[in-house]
């Protein structure tokens, strides 16, 4: 099983480029996120998606944009990227039978590290 | 500010010592989850907590969440080199309208042989 696969896993980008990262599922879970960590921060929430055709904005998406076309992928994507979207980028999925149904935990992807310069 | 508070921030031990760390909020929760974050991958998902005053044990790592499920605590027993990394707890807000985890900043335990 791949699980939640990201790419790419490292990238450096100049100040005010652009570029998506890319997630993928493959356990046919309704719902994905979005999350950045930062040394000392935990994970803050950037964008989820409840399912294809809905996202919604989490904590931080300031600068982000995402699309949920299909069940299986969620790309975030960074439009004139800036130092302060130095940081290391997760996407995870999960599986709810309704909105307030049992949590079952996140399966999480190995990240993106990203450096902007 | 987090809604969920861990402490200490960092740990570090000799293999076969035991330590705690501990995970606690003003708010009540639902039920609490435990991931561990090693380096360079993301966090895998340990145990979650549902009952007020539950203990679920892990091997060597023991979870439990307390009465007023506003805290939480994971303790681990003769610790191994193998119990390194990041511990993550996380939870849904009081007022989350859809299930999603905030995570509290994390404790770093390093084990050395």
């Amino acid at each position: 099983n791949a699980g939640v696969t990201q790419t790419p896993k490292f990238r450096i980008l100049k100040i005010g480029q652009s570029m998506t990262l890319q997630c993928t599922q493959d356990m046919n879970h309704n719902y994905m996120y979005w999350y950045r960590q930062d040394p000392g921060m935990g994970l803050k929430l950037i964008y989820y998606s409840v399912g294809a055709g809905i996202t919604d904005k989490g904590e931080v998406p300031n600068g982000y944009n995402v699309s949920r076309s299909t069940t299986e992928d969620f790309p975030l994507r960074l439009e004139l990227a800036a130092p302060s979207q130095t940081s290391v980028y997760f996407c995870a999925s999960s599986y709810r039978v309704r909105k307030t149904g049992p949590n079952y935990g996140y399966t999480f992807g190995s990240g993106t590290r990203l450096t902007v310069v | 500010t987090q809604l969920l508070e861990q402490s200490p921030q960092f740990l570090s031990i000799q293999e076969g010592e035991n330590l705690t760390v501990y995970c606690n909020s003003s708010s009540v929760f639902s039920s609490l989850q435990w991931y561990r974050q090693e380096p360079g991958e993301g966090p895998v998902l340990l145990v979650t907590v549902v009952t007020g005053g539950e203990v679920k044990k892990l091997k060597r790592l023991t979870f439990q969440f307390g009465d007023a499920r506003k805290d939480s605590s994971l303790h681990i027993t003769a610790a191994q080199p193998g119990d390194t990394g990041l511990y993550l707890c996380a939870g849904v807000g009081p007022t989350d309208s859809w299930g999603k985890l905030q995570f509290g900043a994390g404790t770093q335990v390093v084990v050395t042989p």
